[in-house]
């Protein structure tokens, strides 16, 4: 299957700063890649759809000045994590939709994020 | 609501032992998904189920869907130690691929 990555894979920050994350697909490229949280020993929520050369679409409930997504090329979108607060610690995963016709997700291997 | 939830919860087995997990859903889908997670890793895609499929295999693995009822089961077969993850079921409803995952089951594959 294809490859999608992410960097890092673990980031621990101090309040207040902000932490930019990637991901990448690395053998094909991606018009629409998704970002996920998810907290300890719970569900994968989706936060946002990433679309190449255009805004993100926010789910209801997550802020758009707080997360901010960027999807310059077709294999490459980050999320910063603008001002983060301990509240904002948990693991993001990123997905690639497949160009196939099968509609399959890649998933990166997540991002571990810690705010002190 | 949640669409896709999981049951058991947590699963714990001997090594050997079929392990079948069930997911049900709340409104019509596209297809559906099954992932597996092992601990703080990324997720890995298991199989995909179209609406208009009861059933399928791969491997070890078969899934069936049952949209009459809503529901899918995921049946490992002559489990290892290996499988023990986090097994989540995931529908995609609508034209933007959008999945919603259901809340997981941990299966624990003793050896």
């Amino acid at each position: 299957g294809a490859v999608v990555s992410q960097h890092p894979s673990r980031v621990i920050c101090k309040s207040g700063t902000s932490v930019k994350i990637e991901c990448r697909s690395l053998d094909f490229q991606a018009t629409t890649m998704f970002w996920y949280r998810q907290f300890p020993k719970k569900s994968l929520m989706l936060m946002a759809t990433s679309n190449e050369g255009s805004k993100a679409t926010y789910e209801q409930g997550v802020e758009k000045d707080k997360f901010l997504i960027n999807h310059a090329s077709l294999t490459l979108s980050t999320l910063t994590v603008t001002s983060a607060h301990p509240e904002d610690s948990s693991f993001y995963i990123c997905s690639s939709l497949s160009p196939g016709i099968f509609d399959e997700q890649f998933f990166g291997p997540g991002t571990r994020l810690t705010v002190l | 609501s949640q669409q896709g939830e999981e049951d058991p919860q947590a699963l714990s087995i001997q090594e050997g032992e079929n392990a079948t997990m069930n997911c049900s859903y709340k409104t019509s889908i596209n297809n559906l998904q099954w992932y597996r997670q092992n601990s703080g890793r990324g997720l890995v895609h298991l199989i995909l189920i179209r609406s208009n499929e009861r059933e399928k295999h791969s491997g070890r693995l078969r899934v069936t869907l049952d949209t009459s009822k809503k529901s899918s089961s995921l049946l490992i077969t002559a489990s290892r130690a290996a499988d023990t993850a986090s097994y989540f079921c995931a529908t995609e409803r609508g034209a933007n691929s959008k999945l919603t995952f259901g809340k997981g089951i941990t299966l624990s594959v003793r050896p």
